[in-house]
């Protein structure tokens, strides 16, 4: 099992740029969750699924927007990226009341 | 809303020397999970604690579980250089979200 895997795993945009950030679970979860860390601020919440085609709202969902079409992708779009958004991002996929899985993460710098 | 302070922020220890991390609320916990992130890595599940005064180990670590469930803890006995990292604590909403309330993590250094 591949676990959770991100790609990008490094990207720098420009600002106004748009992208897309692609996270796959290969472990059957119903559980999704886009975080970004930044230094001194943990983890935080962007955006969240508790199953397929369903999404939700975290603690900072500004400018970001995402769709979970199949069970096992769960996708983070930046529309138009400003350097607030420069972070380090971790998909990470769950079972019900267990553990997080997380991915490598998605390092992107926005200039 | 609900928030989980954990202290302190950083710690240097001596190759050899114990340490400590504390995670705290206001609020009764449903649980508390734990994780490590390595350097330049991504956070690592190490551990669930769900009973009051549950006490866990694995290896030189130890977690407990306060007997009000508003306070935990993880003990490194003799730390390693390959104990560096962050330490992350972390509250599971108890609703049908599944969301983690994070703390802000303890960053360990280890002089060999």
């Amino acid at each position: 099992n591949a676990g959770v895997t991100q790609t990008p795993k490094f990207r720098v945009l420009k600002t106004g740029q748009s992208m897309t950030l692609l996270c796959a679970q290969d472990m059957n979860h119903e559980y999704m969750y886009w975080y970004r860390q930044d230094p001194g601020m943990g983890l935080r919440l962007i955006h969240y699924s508790v199953g397929e085609g369903t999404t939700a709202k975290g603690e900072v969902p500004d400018g970001y927007n995402v769709s979970r079409l199949k069970k096992q992708n769960f996708l983070l779009g930046l529309e138009s990226a400003a350097p607030s958004q420069t972070s380090v991002y971790f998909c990470a996929s769950s079972r019900d009341v267990y553990e997080q899985y997380f991915g490598p993460g998605t390092r992107l710098t926005v200039t | 809303g609900q928030q989980v302070m954990q202290i302190p922020q950083y710690q240097h220890v001596q190759e050899g020397e114990d340490f400590t991390t504390y995670c705290n609320s206001s609020t009764t916990l449903s649980n508390i999970q734990w994780y490590k992130q390595r350097p330049g890595g991504h956070p690592v599940f190490l551990i669930q604690l769900v009973k009051s005064g549950e006490v866990k180990k694995q290896k030189r670590l130890t977690f407990q579980f306060g007997e009000a469930k508003k306070n935990s803890s993880l003990h490194i006995t003799a730390t390693q250089t390959t104990d560096v990292g962050t330490y992350f604590c972390a509250n599971q909403n108890a609703g049908n979200n599944r969301k983690l309330i994070w703390g802000l993590g303890t960053s360990l250094a280890v002089n060999p």
